[in-house]
């Protein structure tokens, strides 16, 4: 079975551009997660999504936002670059069962910003 | 709401040590719990998990034990690796709003393991 994948693996905008990153989660999962990793704050929870409905939300600015398709695909787009998203971001995917909720991660998005 | 407290890195071994990385939990519902493992220049991948008191996690060599009575899921390896050179993430899942769960993380701690 595949894993998660990310597209693109790197990117390099500008400050004030917008940009769109894509996750495909395991076939069969219906939730998808993104997070934030930076040196400074670690591993941030951006949102997550699940049957195309966004469940739960981190404590990031309007300027991340996000989107599930039909088949569980997911993108987030980030408005507005700023100098300090730059950052690694992760895609997850889960499938819940029984309570044991353990996700899958993506190899990363890691995206500068100039 | 939930929070997730690991030792502070970073940790560098000898191959072959012993390996203890320190990991508490507060969490208000029965959660579950997982270490996860982050290899330079690469997503983050499940090492192992225990979904009730008293449960043991492993995987290749790795050991952890749920400790309701401490909180605490603690990650033991008898004899490192130089390939067990990573960053370690604890984790716990819990009920988000009595419908749905959340993952919470600690903030990683990086492991160095010298020839």
């Amino acid at each position: 079975k595949a894993g998660v994948t990310q597209t693109p693996r790197y990117l390099i905008k500008t400050r004030g551009q917008q940009v769109t990153l894509s996750c495909s989660p395991i076939s069969g999962h219906r939730s998808v997660s993104w997070y934030q990793q930076t040196p400074g704050q670690g591993l941030q929870f951006l949102f997550e999504y699940f049957s195309e409905t966004q469940r739960n939300k981190g404590n990031f600015p309007g300027r991340f936002s996000g989107r599930q398709f039909s088949n569980s695909r997911s993108e987030m787009n980030v408005s507005t670059l700023e100098l300090g998203d730059s950052a690694l971001y992760l895609c997850a995917s889960s499938l819940e069962r029984g309570g044991s909720y353990e996700q899958y991660f993506g190899p990363g998005t890691r995206l500068t910003v100039t | 709401g939930n929070s997730v407290t690991q030792m502070e890195g970073p940790v560098t071994l000898s191959e072959e040590a012993f390996l203890t990385i320190n990991c508490t939990y507060t969490a208000t519902g029965y959660p579950s719990l997982f270490w996860y493992v982050q290899y330079p220049g690469e997503g983050l991948q499940l090492l192992l998990k225990a979904t009730k008191a008293d449960d043991k996690g492993s995987n290749k060599g790795f050991e952890a034990t749920y400790r309701k009575e401490t909180t605490s899921f603690h990650l033991e390896k008898g004899s490192v690796q130089v390939s067990d050179s990573a960053v370690y993430f604890c984790a716990l899942s819990d009920l988000v709003g009595g419908s749905n769960y959340k993952l919470t993380f600690g903030k990683g701690t990086l492991l160095t393991v010298n020839p």
